[in-house]
Formats: C-alpha cells, structure tokens, sequence
C-alpha cells in the first residue's frame, strides 16, 4: 500500500497566517492526490484534486502543488473558519490511502 | 443538488453484521462511483472499498475483503455496504462518498471525492 505521511501532525497558527501542510508519499503517484478539510462531527470537504486543481466552490486562498512524491497544501491567509483538520489522500493506487491528518488550531 | 443521505446510527454486537445503506440524488446514479470510508473515533480516514453503481463491480480493500459486501439497486439509486462479523474496534463513522467518473484535468482522469454522505455511526459493543 501507498504510505502517505503529513507535517506538522499539529499546527498553531493565527488569523492571516500563511500555513504550509506537506503530504509525502511512499512511492511515485504522480499527481493523483487530493486534499481534503475535517470539522469535528462532519463529513470530510474535498479542497483539492489533481494535485492542484481547486474544487468548485473553495476559496482561493486555498492552493495544492507538488508531483511525484512530495505536495504541498497551502492556506494563504487563515480564516476563522479554516481551523480544522487536513488530510492528504492518495488516488493512484488501490487501495486508496489517507495520510494521518494535520490538525490546524488556534493560536 | 448532488446529495448522498445515509442511514441511521446502528449498535451491534460482537459478531454481528451490519447494513448501512447511502441514498443518492441529484445526478445520474450509474455514471459515477461511490467509495466507502470509515473513521474511528479520534482517528483518520480509511478507504474501505468502491462500488461501481453501473456494473455492481466492486474493489475492496484486501482486509475487508472477506467480511465487507458493496451493493446498489439501481431502481432507489440507493448503495449499501454489509460489513460482518463485526468486532469492538469496527466502531467508526462509516461514510459513502462520490467518484465522479467525469473528473477530467488535462484531459486525465482524476477520481476525486467531491460529495460526502453524512455518515453512520456503528457502535459495535456486547
């Protein structure tokens, strides 16, 4: 199976803060990979797809990059509403995997 | 509007099955796929199986592949996931979520997650 591991596992950051997640993967899958935001007690909200392809309907400040094995999710500037938690996920391969989430909290 | 509307919260015992089924709407049930995800409580996300609503092919992953069972009825546009023999530790939210078989990107497919059931809770305890 495709390991997907995330840093930081948990993130403090502030309102405006530019916050960088990273998602590596245990093998090439090129850019078969999604990001996805939690809220506690919700389904998971899909981000990202295509490594940086924003979904329809997700802000702007919102940005993925990355290839091969290493990616990256960016938040530009924090908003109150983006404290949650992250995860990569892997689409190349079955099964499809998650990485283990980063949890982005308030400072 | 694309939405997925699962079942309701289901406690079970030790060795018991369990069938939770996800209702969709608002697209055309047998153009897209449907997964199933599960989640512990206070842990992460784990991919469980797919179901291809249009064939009823399915691809689980290989240690539900004896206990879990991926069906649709195409006439209710409704998929359903039997997972037996359940132990303590199969208790997790229990999610279904939409593949769109469209998802192009430079004219690559991509499957993406886009639309989510709410999930079930599935308490397993004697």
């Amino acid at each position: 199976d495709v390991q997907l591991t995330q840093s930081p596992s948990f993130l403090s950051a502030s309102i405006g803060d530019r916050v960088t997640i990273t998602c590596r993967a245990s093998q090439i899958i090129s850019s078969y990979l999604a990001w996805y935001q939690q809220k506690p007690g919700e389904a998971p909200k899909l981000l990202i797809y295509a490594a940086s392809t924003l979904q329809s309907g997700v802000p702007s400040r919102f940005s993925g990059s990355g290839s091969g094995t290493a990616f990256t999710l960016t938040i530009s500037s924090l908003q109150p509403e983006d404290f949650a938690t992250y995860y990569c996920q892997q689409l190349n391969f079955y099964p499809f995997t998650f990485g283990p989430g980063t949890k982005v909290d308030i400072k | 509007q694309v939405q997925l509307v699962q079942s309701g919260p289901e406690v079970q015992k030790p060795g018991a099955s369990v069938k939770i089924s996800c209702k969709t709407s608002g697209y055309s049930f047998t153009s897209d796929y449907v997964h199933w995800v599960r989640q512990a409580p206070g842990q992460g996300l784990e991919w469980m199986g797919i179901i291809d609503p249009k064939t009823g092919r399915t691809s689980y992953k290989e240690r539900f592949q004896n206990r879990v069972n991926m069906t649709r009825d195409t006439s209710t546009s409704t998929v359903y996931m039997e997972v037996s023999s359940l132990k303590s530790d199969d208790t997790a939210r229990y999610f279904c979520a939409r593949d769109s078989r469209l998802s192009m990107v430079r004219g690559v497919h991509y499957p993406k997650f886009d639309f989510w059931g709410q999930g079930t809770l599935v308490t397993v305890s004697s």
